[in-house]
């Protein structure tokens, strides 16, 4: 059972425009969100979070939304460059960062291709 | 600061032999670890974690086994690999900066 979904393998933008990668969730007990950016022979790298508490958080050209009631959640990249040619992973916990066991459930990933 | 190793980079192994895949974590202590696999045309699957020396959770059943002898060590290993085993395997800690995980820079391993 796939709890975190990224139903778009790929995605190709053109430079300069705006980026929209998306994820659906289908567990109602995820409450902190991440994405990650993974360039090819290399781990993934945090990009940013938002916790269910906020609708949008913003860093930079990244601005994340989550959409609670829908189970939704995006990433926006705008401007996009083509230096942001990457995947892209989706990633959910079920709250209490403190806890032990906290464990990240991963989507597949997107490849988002940024056209110069 | 916190880094993070992971060694080998690049790994081809026959069928049938061992596997030692080593990460360790510098500037923390106690750090929850992790071993995922990114398969070709897959996402990332959760391995193993550790929330301490000798403790060890096994999350899909194979092959494979986890230890962690020390406290920033992370030992992923197999005695017997076979060829569905090849794939991309990421050691990651838990960064208490971001509630997310660090990744190492992962093992490429192609098994032949």
């Amino acid at each position: 059972d796939q709890q975190v979904k990224q139903n778009s393998p790929s995605l190709s933008v053109q430079e300069g425009r705006i980026s929209i990668l998306n994820c659906d969730y289908t567990n109602s007990m995820f409450d902190y969100f991440l994405w990650y950016k993974k360039y090819p022979a290399e781990g993934p790298t945090f990009l940013i979070s938002i916790s269910s508490i906020k609708d949008k958080n913003e860093d930079g050209r990244f601005t994340v939304f989550l959409n609670k009631s829908a189970k939704h959640l995006s990433l926006h990249i705008v401007p996009s460059q083509p230096g942001d040619s990457a995947v892209y992973f989706c990633a959910a916990s079920p709250g209490t960062p403190g806890a032990g066991s906290y464990q990240l459930t991963f989507g597949k990933g997107t490849k988002l291709s940024v056209i110069p | 600061s916190q880094t993070i190793h992971q060694w080998p980079a690049t790994l081809v192994q026959p069928v049938g032999s061992p596997l030692s895949l080593e990460c360790t974590v510098e500037g923390t202590s106690n750090p929850n670890l992790y071993w995922y696999r990114q398969a070709a045309g897959r996402g990332l699957q959760l391995l193993f974690y550790s929330v301490g020396i000798g403790q060890i959770s096994s999350e899909v059943p194979q092959n494979l086994s986890a230890s962690r002898p020390q406290d920033r060590q992370f030992i992923l290993s197999s005695k017997k690999l076979l060829l569905s085993d090849s794939g991309f395997y990421l050691c990651a800690w838990r960064d208490r900066g971001h509630n997310g995980y660090t990744f190492g820079s992962g093992t490429r391993l192609t098994v032949v």
